[in-house]
């Protein structure tokens, strides 16, 4: 059974405290590793995919890297706008959907 | 404008009436699900299709059903509400088997409550 944990739960930052959030999974075959962003009282929204260890894909402050059991969001120097819950998912090769993690609730306070 | 579009977007219900949650999206994707999202929580897959007339249980769904008639319409009905299907409720849409570079496309959600 596909499993997906995040950590930490929560995390709040100062503006311009670069962090890190986890993802680890376990899949029998990985077809994709999903991050999105979850605004309050809105739905989910794409951020990157990383389809293989040693990945990585940048946008704005945030960075996603990939290992073979675990992926990681990086953010440099966050803004309050950061501020959102970041989901990260999974998705097995002989899956039909996808696995979703609890997901980590980021504060960055001005 | 395009995507994945949930009415109504609230909805307090009395224990043992029933709903129907509507999912419309206009992006021509064969495949549709459902999620429930509790406060705090992931999201649990509620039923899923992968295309007109063809659908299949995900992670939670007793006290659910749905149909899928047309590529387009995906919705899912509440038998007999339950304080416990109080939850916000993501419909979401892709066009193949996880659309590789994009995920799922989610709608904005319905957050039901069960009084």
């Amino acid at each position: 059974e596909d499993q997906v944990t995040q950590s930490p739960e929560a995390l709040r930052l100062q503006e311009g405290e670069s962090s890190s959030l986890n993802c680890s999974y376990t899949v029998s075959g990985l077809r994709g590793l999903f991050w999105y962003r979850q605004d309050p009282g809105k739905g989910p929204e794409f951020l990157f995919t990383l389809y293989s260890a040693g990945e990585e894909k940048e946008k704005e402050r945030l960075k996603a890297t990939l290992t073979k059991k675990e992926s990681f969001l990086h953010i440099t120097a966050p803004k309050p706008e950061d501020s959102a819950t970041y989901l990260c998912a999974v998705y097995e090769t002989s899956g039909s959907r996808l696995t979703f993690g609890e997901g980590t609730q980021l504060t960055v306070n001005p | 404008n395009a995507g994945v579009t949930q009415t109504p977007k609230f909805r307090i219900l009395k224990i043992g009436q029933s709903m129907t949650l509507q999912c419309a999206q206009d992006m021509n994707h064969n495949y549709m699900y459902w999620y429930r999202q509790d406060p705090g929580m992931g999201l649990k897959l509620i039923y899923y299709s992968v295309g007109a007339g063809i659908t299949d249980k995900g992670e939670v769904p007793n006290g659910y059903n749905v149909s899928r008639s047309t590529t387009e319409d995906f919705p899912l009905r509440l038998e007999l509400a339950a304080p416990s299907q109080t939850s916000v409720y993501f419909c979401a849409s892709s066009g193949d088997r996880g659309q590789a570079n994009y995920g799922y496309t989610f709608g904005s959600g319905t957050r039901l409550t069960v009084v």
